[in-house]
């Protein structure tokens, strides 16, 4: 596709488990975001993945908080042991190169901790 | 620490009038600046981006205005049509700074 994929679209899951988000970016595209939204709240950064670049995780708010991105491709973001308080929209952008350039979001993935 | 921020959370517009959104912004060092259309359900949407070297840029029935001296940003939709309706976000960030901070959101409201 010509946009920004995320999967699953939506995920419900019990308090303690842990979830795997994907994201595929568009083609050609260096720099990968991911940021969570919280209901009715603006976008939380998260992380920041620029080409094999080492990649900014002043975003993420705990150590249960993980991210890998394989050279320019898919992006997966892994919560450990969630909780309630992880119920968010978690959202992906890529771009052509770093911040001066507009991002392209995805639709997000919908996660619910139950 | 610095954010970014709106003045109202909600806007509610005739059809056909032009809608003005608001954004205050705090960082004086931030020198480039979006704004984003979110529709329910959906990620949000490029709609025009400006520089700090610029005070007004045009895009297709919008218009961003850029206040450095009071930190002010503003979108202007000529005609406000239904599928206007979204929240929008104003976004900001620092050169050199990989981070784009966005405010909380204003919703706009169509009314008919």
């Amino acid at each position: 596709g010509a946009g920004v994929s995320q999967s699953p679209s939506n995920k419900v899951t019990e308090k303690g488990k842990d979830v795997e988000l994907r994201c595929d970016p568009i083609s050609g595209h260096t720099a990968l975001y991911w940021y969570r939204q919280r209901l009715g709240q603006g976008l939380e950064f998260l992380i920041y993945f620029q080409g094999n670049s080492a990649p900014d995780k002043s975003g993420l708010p705990s150590d249960r908080f993980s991210a890998e991105r394989t050279g320019e491709s898919v992006s997966t973001l892994t919560i450990q042991r969630t909780q309630q308080e992880d119920s968010a929209v978690y959202l992906c952008a890529s771009s052509l190169y770093r911040v001066g350039q507009p991002q392209h979001f995805g639709d997000g993935t919908r996660l619910s901790i139950l | 620490g610095e954010s970014v921020g709106l003045h109202l959370p909600t806007l509610s517009v005739q059809e056909g009038d032009n809608s003005i959104i608001n954004c205050a912004y705090s960082n004086s060092a931030s020198d480039y600046f979006i704004w984003y259309k979110q529709e329910s359900g959906k990620g949000p949407q490029f709609i025009i981006d400006i520089r700090s070297n610029m005070d007004k840029r045009q895009g297709q029935r919008v218009t961003v205005l850029l206040n450095k001296t009071v930190k002010h940003l503003s979108l202007q939709i000529a005609a406000t049509q239904p599928g206007d309706s979204a929240v929008y976000f104003c976004a900001e960030n620092e050169l050199g700074d990989d981070k784009i901070i966005f405010g909380k959101g204003t919703r706009l409201h169509i009314l008919p």
